[in-house]
């Protein structure tokens, strides 16, 4: 089983700020990985996959960067609707894994 | 526009089973795998099973294998998951979700969740 480990598990950021979560493979996943966001109460949405690519209609301040066993997001400005919880997951092998996530809250 | 409606959750006791369905609209059910993952309470993401368009390819996650069971209706469009023998540790929100594409595995669409607790 690939493990997923993300870092830190909790980020303090204040709005407008720039915020870097990452995420490790145990081992190689290529670029077969997504990112998802969770805010309270609600569903993941998708965010990333292939690593870099933006999902339809996520904003351009989301990107994400990385191959192999090493992984970012970056928000580059964080706006109030961004205070949530972030999670990758790999998908180059079953058992399909996703990270402990990230929670992203105000500083 | 896409939309995933999960239904059969509920209170159930050690030992018991519970089925789970997904009602899929807004999309070809057909040509789209289809996932479960679940959430304990405060905790993170935890996949738990996944199925072929055609319906014949199922994944398990080793903590569900042989307990769980997952299949497709393609006539009603629906995903089922028929959970047996579960435990206090099955206790979560379970949401379907939809596969982005063939061996492109990620979900990018996914229902509202429904609450399975198990306790006595």
């Amino acid at each position: 089983e690939i493990v997923m480990t993300q870092s830190p598990v909790t980020l303090s950021v204040s709005p407008g700020e720039r915020a870097t979560l990452s995420c490790r493979a145990s081992q190689s996943v290529n670029s077969n990985l997504a990112w998802y966001q969770q805010k309270p109460g609600q569903s993941p949405r998708l965010l990333i996959y292939g690593a870099s690519t933006r999902a339809t209609g996520i904003p351009a301040r989301f990107s994400g960067s990385g191959s192999g066993t090493e992984f970012t997001l970056t928000i580059s400005s964080l706006q109030s609707e961004d205070f949530a919880v972030y999670y990758c997951q790999q998908y180059s092998n079953w058992p399909l894994t996703f990270g402990g996530g990230t929670k992203v809250e105000i500083k | 526009e896409v939309q995933l409606v999960e239904s059969g959750g509920g209170l159930v006791q050690p030992g018991g089973s519970l089925r789970l369905s997904c009602a899929a609209s807004g999309f070809t059910f057909s040509n789209y795998a289809m996932t479960w993952v679940r959430q304990a309470p405060a905790k993170g993401l935890e996949w738990v099973s996944d199925i072929s368009g055609g319906g014949d390819s199922t994944y398990y996650a080793d903590s569900v294998k042989g307990r769980f069971t997952i299949s497709r209706d393609h006539s009603k469009s629906t995903l089922f998951l028929q959970m047996n023998s579960l435990r206090a540790d099955d206790t979560a929100v379970y949401y379907c979700a939809k596969v982005y594409g063939s061996g492109w595995y990620f979900f990018d669409y996914w229902g509202q969740g429904t609450l399975v607790t198990v306790s006595s």
